[in-house]
Order: structure tokens, then sequence, then C-alpha cells
């Protein structure tokens, strides 16, 4: 059970938009700590994907886009395509737990 | 370029030990806090530890606390996790990244070793 709350699988057609959501609590989104967001292709590290929950590192395109509100936030990919199907995961702190927190993962499928 | 690798997995029985190894290059290492993140086979990801850039403060995670140790070597630009006692719940593909400051997020990670804990 991941501390952060993610949907375990999402999909959508090529050009469509898609969002997925993280859920936390007062511990740790709720507490105003930053929300991250990560993209994890089929047998491949991590790569940053949003930091601070809005930015983009340089290179990411701009289809991707972060927002937090309250104990939530959300990761949108617009204009999906084929090269998008993979794992996301959202990250934050946890100060109950006193650690860096992961969703639980999300797996994209672009039909 | 900021490089990460990994090193020091492999096939180690219940109880045992092992030692992981993350040489870093391409940027100021000893100004970085570094971490362990893991992942179990076909599950998510999951925070294991941290270290601050001197040395210092480390953290752990409750599920490897007592356990495993985290430590670094800035004269060789090198990530180190002692892992001791291991279980087969500890069966995990383990990344070092880097992070801008503790609790901050991971902007670099490496490509991860593979350590199975099995009789």
């Amino acid at each position: 059970q991941s501390v952060l709350t993610q949907p375990s699988s999402v999909s959508g057609a090529p050009g469509q938009r898609v969002t997925i959501s993280c859920t936390g609590s007062r511990s740790n989104i709720g507490a105003g700590y930053d929300v991250h967001w990560y993209q994890q292709l089929p047998r491949t590290a991590p790569k940053l994907l949003i930091f601070g929950n809005t930015n983009r590192p340089s290179g990411v395109p701009d289809r991707f886009s972060g927002s937090k509100s309250g104990t939530s936030a959300s990761l949108a990919i617009t204009g999906l395509q084929a090269e998008d199907e993979a794992d996301y995961y959202c990250q934050s702190y946890d100060s109950s737990l006193s650690g860096s927190v992961f969703g639980g993962g999300t797996k994209l499928t672009v039909l | 370029e900021v490089q990460l690798v990994e090193s020091g997995g492999g096939l180690v029985q219940p109880g045992g030990s092992l030692r992981l190894s993350c040489a870093a290059s391409g940027f100021s290492f000893g100004n970085y806090v570094m971490s362990w993140v893991r992942q179990a086979p076909g599950k998510g990801l999951e925070w294991v530890s941290a270290i601050s850039g001197g040395g210092g403060p480390t953290y752990y995670a409750d599920s490897v606390k007592g356990r495993f140790t985290i430590s670094r070597d800035n004269s060789k630009n090198t990530l180190f996790l002692q892992m001791n006692t291991l279980s087969a719940e500890d069966t995990a593909v383990y990344f070092c990244a880097k992070l801008l400051f503790v609790w901050s997020f991971f902007d670099n990670w490496g490509q991860g070793t593979l350590v199975t804990v099995s009789s």
C-alpha cells in the first residue's frame, strides 16, 4: 500500500489527453511538499518528467504538465503518442515517515 | 554528462550480505545528496536511503533501518550501500540517484543493479 495513491492504469488513443492523479494526505502533499513525476519506459531507469509540481526539465516536451491542489497532484499528457506508453510515478516527502515516498505507479497504454 | 553506474548486485542467500557501489561522473559529486531507490520485480519504486554531500546525515526507510548502511567516498566519486541480514523482500533492482538537496527530486538515475535474495 503506497503512501501516495495513483490509478493502476490509464489509457488513451493517439492525440488524446490523459491525466494521472496522485492523492496524498496532510503529512505529504497536503503539508505543502512538492510533487515530482517520473516516466519509466519498459526495462529502463526512471526519468525525471516534472519537478516542483509544475516544472519541466530541459528536453521534456511541453505536452507534459503537472499541477497540484490540496492533498492531490496531477500529471497531464496531451497529444498522446505511442512513445508515451510507460509507467508513471509521483513522488513527494512525507513528514510522518521522514522520507521520500512514491506513488504505486500508473501504467499508461496508448491504444 | 551525468553518469551513474551501479555494480555489486547478484544472488545472495537469505541472511547474507551484499555491498552495492555507484560510480558517479560528470558532476561535482561531493556537492550533492545521493540516494538509493529500489524496485521489486513487477512492483513500484521504493526510496531506500539517502546521504548528504559531505557524508554527514544519513537517512533510511523503516524497511531497511538497522540492516542497511549508506556511505560515500567523495575522493573516488563513489556511493555505497552495505546490505546485511537480507531477506526475500529485499529482492529488487537497486538504483542510485542524484538529488539537488535532501527530500527534493531525483534528477539523474543509474541503470540499476539486480539483487536477488534466494536459497
